[in-house]
């Protein structure tokens, strides 16, 4: 069974440009999620989808952040325009079930966007 | 202020021995504790999950132990391995609506 995947692994832009992050979930899994980290801080959350839906996006930190997840698949994190802040791993994950209590989640192995 | 606080930041071990990872936390209120390990330029990977009423579990040479009480846990790593070299979150799940809340992590090198 395929993994959690992301593309592009790496991305290194300017300032005021724009970026689209995309995460492929296990298939079947209806839950998916999007973190970041930034340098020398922990992870946090930014939001959460069941199937094509925003259950979560409490932690998105502003409106340069656009997420969709068009059809319940696939999802896309747009920044636009990206500040150097935005610089960070960003990690993407997914699991089966809300509401139980273990509630797993498989995480991507990330993007790291850089902004200069 | 963080949620979830790990100790030592880091730490570097000889292949073989034994190291114990701390995590303190502040989540209220609580319905899950898990470990993970995230190696360099991957994802974080789920090692263990406890809730409240379990006190210890374990994986492998991986042993996490919980204390709901004083909310603490630790992560014990039995015979090193350099395979074991990794970064170690500790991570609570809000009970109720199931948020993460994340450490930094335990960066762990273990040298020949």
């Amino acid at each position: 069974e395929a993994g959690v995947t992301q593309f592009p692994s790496h991305s290194v832009i300017e300032k005021g440009q724009t970026v689209t992050l995309r995460c492929d979930p296990i298939s079947g899994h209806d839950n998916l999620y999007w973190y970041r980290r930034v340098m020398g801080k922990e992870i946090k959350f930014l939001l959460h989808f069941v199937k094509e839906s925003k259950q979560d996006e409490s932690g998105m930190p502003n409106n340069r952040f656009l997420a969709e997840r068009t059809g319940g698949t696939y999802s896309t994190l747009k920044v636009q325009p990206a500040e150097l802040e935005d610089s960070g791993v960003y990690f993407c994950a997914s699991s089966s079930r809300a509401g139980r209590i273990y509630n797993e989640q498989f995480f991507g192995p990330g993007t790291r966007l850089t902004v200069l | 202020k963080n949620q979830v606080e790990q100790s030592p930041q880091s730490l570097i071990i000889l292949e073989g021995k034994n190291c114990t990872l701390q995590c303190n936390y502040t989540v209220s209120p609580f319905s899950n504790l898990r470990w993970y390990k995230q190696d360099t330029g991957r994802g974080p990977v789920s090692l263990t999950i406890m809730t409240f009423s379990e006190n210890t579990k374990s994986n492998g040479r991986y042993t996490a132990t919980l204390d709901a009480d004083t909310k603490q846990s630790s992560l014990h790593i039995t015979a090193s391995q350099l395979s074991d070299s990794a970064s170690y979150i500790c991570v609570v799940s809000e009970g109720g609506n199931n948020r993460l809340a994340f450490g930094k992590g335990n960066q762990v090198v273990v040298i020949p």
